[in-house]
């Protein structure tokens, strides 16, 4: 088993839906749980990121940690076409092997279309 | 700054042909990593390093060798390339301590015969 499962979609939804994307991990170690967007053929570029549990807003977007579930969520509010890439979950943590390095979803394609 | 940049964008191997991937980071950052992505499997760290001299092993390092002689650069080497090596590599960089914030180069397509 993977330490952090994702659907890899792919998602497609009508421009101005409510998307709505997980992850989950199997690692209590975990405390730094990101987003990342990349588009096609490009690098991975950091979208949000949270410390242990809680919500945090950033414009249409939202990520929610439950580490009690072991399981993060990415909502995306009034989804535009540039919103269309594959999102990938992230996590590290601050002690032994998670110390230092990334553990990835396999990412989400979503596509937005107008 | 120019972040993180990778060289060459784009390289065709045979099988058995070795060659140097670059990575180079103008921000000081301390940490760097490698990853490769291929389809449906995500990103896979190869190798990484928390500072000049010092780097371990990631989830897949096999065939593949690292060093960290400079804060700046990470070059990642492949002594024989075998086409399971066909993939995107992903070079990355973090300050210190701040996993939140990794910094990822714009990615080498490599394609092994």
């Amino acid at each position: 088993q993977k330490e952090v499962e994702q659907d890899p979609g792919p998602l497609s939804v009508p421009e101005g839906a409510i998307v709505s994307l997980n992850c989950t991990y199997s690692n209590s170690a975990f405390q730094y749980f990101m987003w990342y967007r990349q588009y096609s053929r490009k690098g991975p570029e950091l979208l949000m990121y949270t410390y242990s549990s809680g919500n945090k807003e950033d414009g249409r977007f939202t990520a929610q940690v439950d580490k009690s579930s072991k399981y993060i969520s990415l909502f995306i509010r009034d989804s535009q076409p540039s919103d269309s890439a594959t999102y990938l979950c992230a996590m590290s943590g601050d002690r032994g092997s998670t110390l230092g390095r990334l553990y990835f979803g396999r990412g989400t394609q979503l596509t937005v279309w107008p | 700054n120019a972040g993180v940049t990778q060289t060459p964008k784009f390289q065709v191997l045979k099988t058995g042909q070795s060659m140097t991937l670059q990575c180079a980071q103008d921000m000081n950052h301390e940490y760097m990593s490698w990853y490769r992505q291929d389809p449906g499997m995500g990103l896979r760290l190869i190798h990484y390093s928390v500072g000049a001299g010092i780097t371990d092993q990631g989830e897949v390092p096999n065939g593949y060798n690292v060093s960290r002689s400079t804060t700046e650069d990470f070059p990642l080497r492949l002594l024989s390339a075998a086409p399971s090596q066909t993939s995107v590599y992903f070079c990355a960089s973090t300050p210190g301590g701040k996993q939140e914030t990794q910094y990822f180069g714009p990615g080498t397509r490599l394609l092994v015969l």
